[in-house]
């Protein structure tokens, strides 16, 4: 079946430290790829998405490629920031067989020290 | 542009109280979908809907639990009879698929519920 499989938390950097948190998936199809942010006593906000092999989503700083070859979609920003520590959740979305719902991962706590 | 709106933010309750949770998804939107958070299951769909019908019960944990969607902009979410275990924050989501394309899902702020 479909699923996503995203790094353990947490992952605690400095600022400007780069950062990366790594996104695998399972799909019978050809799904979209997502990353959502969930801030402190807020819900989940789309972040980024890719609907393709080789797009590149980007928002905010942050990229990620979707890679059909290693089924991977890793989150990355160059120099991340204190208003960046929220939770990050990769998903997908297998269009057609999944009729609408997405898969998330476990979530990664991200906490950016100044 | 509203997006979607739960209430209540917060319920504390005493276990064996019936808890009713509720949900305004956006306007236009023929998805919507309930989810549970936390820190030991992480992020749980209990169920969802399309044009409000139910296409997924599955991830309703018991009988205690049940939704309905009784039009295009309420559902509702209620558990009876609660207990701790419950104890959770619940979102409500929506979307819109166009064509053979499942649109982001926007989510509401959730309902922090605790169950004494």
């Amino acid at each position: 079946g479909d699923s996503v499989t995203q790094m353990e938390g947490p992952v605690t950097l400095s600022e400007e430290a780069f950062l990366t948190i790594n996104c695998t998936y399972t799909a019978t199809g050809y799904p979209s790829l997502f990353w959502y942010v969930q801030y402190p006593g807020e819900g989940l906000q789309l972040l980024l998405k890719a609907t393709k092999a080789d797009d590149k989503g980007s928002n905010k700083g942050f990229e990620a490629t979707y890679r059909k070859e290693t089924t991977s979609f890793h989150l990355e920003k160059g120099s991340v920031q204190v208003s960046d520590s929220a939770v990050y959740f990769c998903a997908l979305d297998d269009r057609g067989s999944t009729l609408g719902r997405l898969y998330f991962g476990r979530g990664t706590q991200l906490t950016v020290w100044p | 542009d509203a997006g979607v709106i739960q209430s209540p933010r917060h319920e504390v309750t005493e276990m064996g109280q019936e808890v009713t949770l509720r949900c305004k998804p956006i306007s236009g939107h023929d998805y919507l979908f309930w989810y549970r958070q936390t820190m030991m299951r992480g992020l749980e769909l209990l169920i969802y809907f399309n044009n409000n019908v139910p296409i997924d019960d599955s991830g309703m944990p018991e009988d205690r639990f049940s939704a309905k969607m009784p039009n295009a902009s309420f559902s509702t979410l209620k558990i009876q009879p609660s207990e701790p275990r419950d104890s959770a924050v619940y979102f409500c989501a929506s979307s819109l698929r166009l064509g053979s394309s499942n649109q982001p899902q926007h989510f509401g702020d959730g309902t922090r519920l605790s169950i004494l």
